[in-house]
């Protein structure tokens, strides 16, 4: 069984530039949640997708934006990019909205 | 709105003793659940134990044991025989089904260092 993998493990951009982040959910898990952790700090919810809608959404402007695919893999899509934006991008997976969450190592994303 | 406190920014431990984490948490709802994480460095969140409110017995998984006081609106994590392993990054975080639809509330995290 594969756990959740998260695409690429390190980025950097500068201001004002897009980056798409991917998340490949944990096998039969229909739910991916992404969180934004920043350096010496708590995750904190950004949005869930269920079975390929949004089903939640934290603090976060419009510019975060995610998509979740057929096979249930996700992206998280963040335009004009802001320094505040640098942290550890984190997503987990799990088979309902409300059971157990399963983590990926992260996306660290640095923004120049 | 539902909030997570961990007031113990670093915790230092010698192997094989017991170290207790403290959290407390502020929510109306009478309902939830309630977790503790593991972040080592390689960065991997990993579920160490989980509580729901409605449960008056203490979880516990193996060397891991909570202390919820629901009244205190309180949550500690208890690690006994502390191992150099256990040494992370350790979160407690909050959940309801009635609020903030399906997030997470995670607190600010206490680092602990286990020495040998």
């Amino acid at each position: 069984e594969t756990g959740v993998t998260q695409s690429p493990t390190h980025l950097i951009k500068t201001r004002g530039q897009q980056v798409t982040l991917r998340c490949s959910s944990q096998s039969g898990h229909n739910t991916v949640s992404w969180y934004q952790q920043a350096l010496g700090q708590g995750p904190q919810f950004i949005f869930q997708y269920y079975r390929e809608e949004e089903n939640g959404r934290g603090n976060f402007p419009p510019r975060f934006s995610g998509l979740q695919f057929p096979n249930y893999s996700s992206e998280l899509n963040v335009n004009a990019l802001e320094l505040d934006d640098s942290a550890l991008y984190l997503c987990a997976s799990s088979s309902g909205a409300w059971d157990e969450q399963f983590f990926g190592p992260g996306t660290r994303l640095t923004v120049l | 709105a539902q909030t997570v406190t961990q007031s113990q920014p670093e915790m230092s431990v010698q192997e094989a003793e017991t170290v207790t984490l403290s959290c407390t948490y502020d929510t109306s709802e009478s309902d939830y659940y309630l977790f503790w994480y593991k972040q080592p460095p390689s960065r991997q969140m990993i579920l160490v134990i989980r509580q729901e409110a409605y449960k008056q017995q203490n979880a516990t998984e193996n060397r891991f044991s909570v202390n919820f006081q629901k009244a205190a609106k309180s949550f500690s994590l208890k690690i006994s025989d502390s191992q150099l392993g256990d040494a992370a990054m350790y979160f407690c975080a909050y959940r309801d089904p009635f609020t903030g639809g399906f997030k997470t509330i995670f607190g600010a995290g206490t680092r602990l260092f286990v020495k040998a």
